[in-house]
This record gives C-alpha cells, structure tokens and sequence, in this order.
C-alpha cells in the first residue's frame, strides 16, 4: 500500500522569507501523480501544485514550487516570499496514474511571523 | 461556477441519533469523494463514486455508515446510530474524470460532525 510521511509537524517562516516543506511516499507504482493541498483556518482544502511522475521538470505555480526526486521518493514543497496568507496546514498527498484515491500525509502547521 | 456544496456546515447530534450529510458535486463532475478528517487518522477517503455508482467503500469504517449517489448532483453519507468516535470533519469532493490522467479534486468547505 502507498503511504506519504511529513515528518514536519510544524513550520515557521518569516514573512517574504522561503520556506521548504518535506514529504516523502512509498510506492511500487512507477506512474502517479503527486499533490500540495493548503488547509487554512477556514478548512476548506485547496489545490496548490500538482506534479507528474513522469515529468522530470519541477512544477511551479507562482511563489510555489517542488523539488520532486523520483528516485529518493522525494517530494518538497517550497514557499518564496512568504505571505501573511500561506499561514494553514499543509498536505501532501499521492494518486496512482490509473486510480482515484487520494492518499495523504499527516499535514505540517505552516506559521507565518510577520 | 460554483464549487462542491455540503450541507450542513454544522451538525450536532447526540449519540444513537442518525446523521446525515449531503453533498453537490460540481455539474459535469462524474466522480464522487467522502473523506474524513480527524485529528488521530487525518484524512481518509471513504468511499468514491464513478457514474453515480459506488466503486470503492473499502474506507467505510463500519455498517453504520452508508452512502447513496441517487443521481449525479446529490450525494448523500449517514451514520446510523451515530456514536461520540464519529466526531469529525467529512469533506465531499468531485472530479471531472476517474481512472486516468491528473485530474483534479475540488473539495467543499466540510461538514463538522459532533456527537455528544
């Protein structure tokens, strides 16, 4: 079975600093597709990077982008120019290419120090 | 457009009593999501529609629990009888296509269960 480790708990980053989040998977699969999803206070779950595992080119979407190593099973998350806004919990989470179930990691508390 | 809709937004109920929460997945959606969020277990997927039918519920914690897709822009999951380890927060979440390809899942703003 798949599973994903955040060993962060929690993070604190100073505002319009970077900041690196950790998440490493399990997997046999050698197609699948790999997810950031932020969690603010609000709880609603939103979207922030999505990663192809066939894709050797890191996503980026804006300020956010990943250092995705296939091998190490590796798959960070890396905030640029921190916002007062990127302030909630983190997920990490994994989908097998020909599959639909999402499986995610235990969240790491991002704090924002302005 | 508008996103996956989940009423209520709060439920509080008292043990033995039946819950049920409901979900709007986004029109034109054909896959459908229940997980749950708790503080011990994080997030765990429940069960997962495709086509209005049921294709995984292997999440289902127990008989207790069902959920129903009676056509593709209503979902619903009870708990019957509800008990005090039911307490979390059930999330719905759709998604244009399953089984291929990266498609994304939208989730609605969650349901926080309480049960006394």
């Amino acid at each position: 079975a798949q599973t994903v480790t955040q060993s962060q708990p929690e993070m604190s980053v100073q505002e319009a600093e970077t900041v690196t989040l950790s998440c490493t998977y399990d997997t046999s699969e050698s197609d699948y597709y790999l997810f950031w999803y932020k969690q603010p206070p609000s709880r609603q779950m939103i979207l922030v990077i999505r990663q192809e595992a066939y894709k050797q080119q890191n996503a980026t979407e804006n300020r956010f982008s990943v250092n995705f190593q296939k091998a190490a099973k590796s798959f960070s998350l890396k905030i640029s120019d921190s916002q007062l806004g990127d302030a909630a919990m983190y997920f990490c989470a994994y989908r097998r290419a020909y599959g639909n179930k999402l499986v995610f990691g235990a969240g790491t508390i991002l704090r924002v120090k302005s | 457009d508008a996103g996956v809709i989940q009423s209520p937004r709060h439920e509080v109920t008292e043990m033995g009593q039946e819950v049920t929460l409901r979900c709007k997945p986004i029109s034109g959606h054909n896959s459908l999501f229940w997980y749950r969020q708790t503080m011990m277990r994080g997030l765990e997927l429940l069960i997962y529609f495709n086509n209005n039918v049921p294709i995984d519920d292997s999440g289902m914690p127990e008989d207790r629990f069902s959920a129903k897709m009676p056509n593709a822009s209503f979902s619903t999951l009870k708990i019957q009888p509800s008990e005090p380890r039911d307490s979390a927060v059930y999330f719905c979440a759709s998604s244009t296509r399953a089984g291929t390809g990266g498609y994304e899942q939208y989730f609605g703003p969650g349901t926080r269960l309480t049960v006394t």
